[in-house]
């Protein structure tokens, strides 16, 4: 069974970091052809991918992000990272992880999101 | 980056009804597409991969299909439970792009 979960500070300030966890079961990211993927909605509007990790830890962003998106795994204990710089108000959001299968497709599992505020 | 467009934004339903929500993409993705359904306060639920294949679990009256660069998700025979948003997503390339949403509401 398959499953995924985040984690994450809540609320934050602007121009802090914001770092969120992806703790994850049933699938390894070792495993060839596995990846992990990133994606937020703000209240009320669509989905924004922010960005992808895969087994071979090839690393894939977002450029509406800019440089102030980190990705990363720790395959050992099944987690994988995002980091965002420099946040501001409009980082607000609903953040997901969600797997992917390169054998069959993208984000077919999802965790069930983290909210995440900023806010002076 | 590749743009899709989803259309209707919105849509008035009734129970029974066949629905159609349309994403067109802004430059060849193959069959790279898959189709999302989401309910209030809850994660998307994958319902299409692949821009035709119907994921596990999910009823037989949707489907996805494919004419050139429009990829479609019908839903036959609507029940209550269907209402929901929807959202496509393309990931032939990257940055992967999701289309803006569909809001289906019940008439």
């Amino acid at each position: 069974q398959v499953t995924l979960k985040e984690s994450g500070p809540g609320i934050l300030q602007p121009s802090q970091t914001l770092s969120l966890t992806c703790t994850f079961s049933g699938f390894s990211l070792s495993t060839y052809g596995m990846g992990v993927g990133w994606i937020r909605q703000p209240s009320g509007k669509g989905l924004e991918w922010l960005a992808n990790i895969w087994w071979d830890d090839d690393k894939y962003y977002n450029p509406s992000l800019k440089n102030r998106l980190t990705i990363s795994k720790d395959t050992s204990n099944n987690q994988a990272f995002l980091k965002i710089t420099n946040v501001d108000t409009a980082d607000t959001a609903t953040y997901y992880c969600a797997r992917i299968d390169i054998g069959t497709t993208f984000f077919d599992y999802w965790g069930q999101g983290v909210m995440v505020t900023v806010s002076s | 980056d590749i743009q899709m467009t989803q259309s209707p934004s919105s849509m008035s339903v009734s129970l029974g009804d066949t629905v159609t929500i349309t994403c067109r993409a802004s430059q060849d993705v193959g069959i790279y597409v898959n189709w999302f359904q989401q309910k209030p306060g809850k994660s998307p639920r994958r319902m299409i991969y692949r821009a035709t294949n119907l994921a596990d679990g999910v009823p037989s009256r949707f489907s996805g299909s494919r004419s050139g660069s429009d990829y479609s998700l019908t839903i036959s025979s609507l029940e209550s439970e269907d209402v929901a948003d929807y959202h496509c997503l393309q990931y032939d390339e990257y940055p992967n792009t999701f289309g803006a949403g569909t809001k289906l509401e019940l008439k």
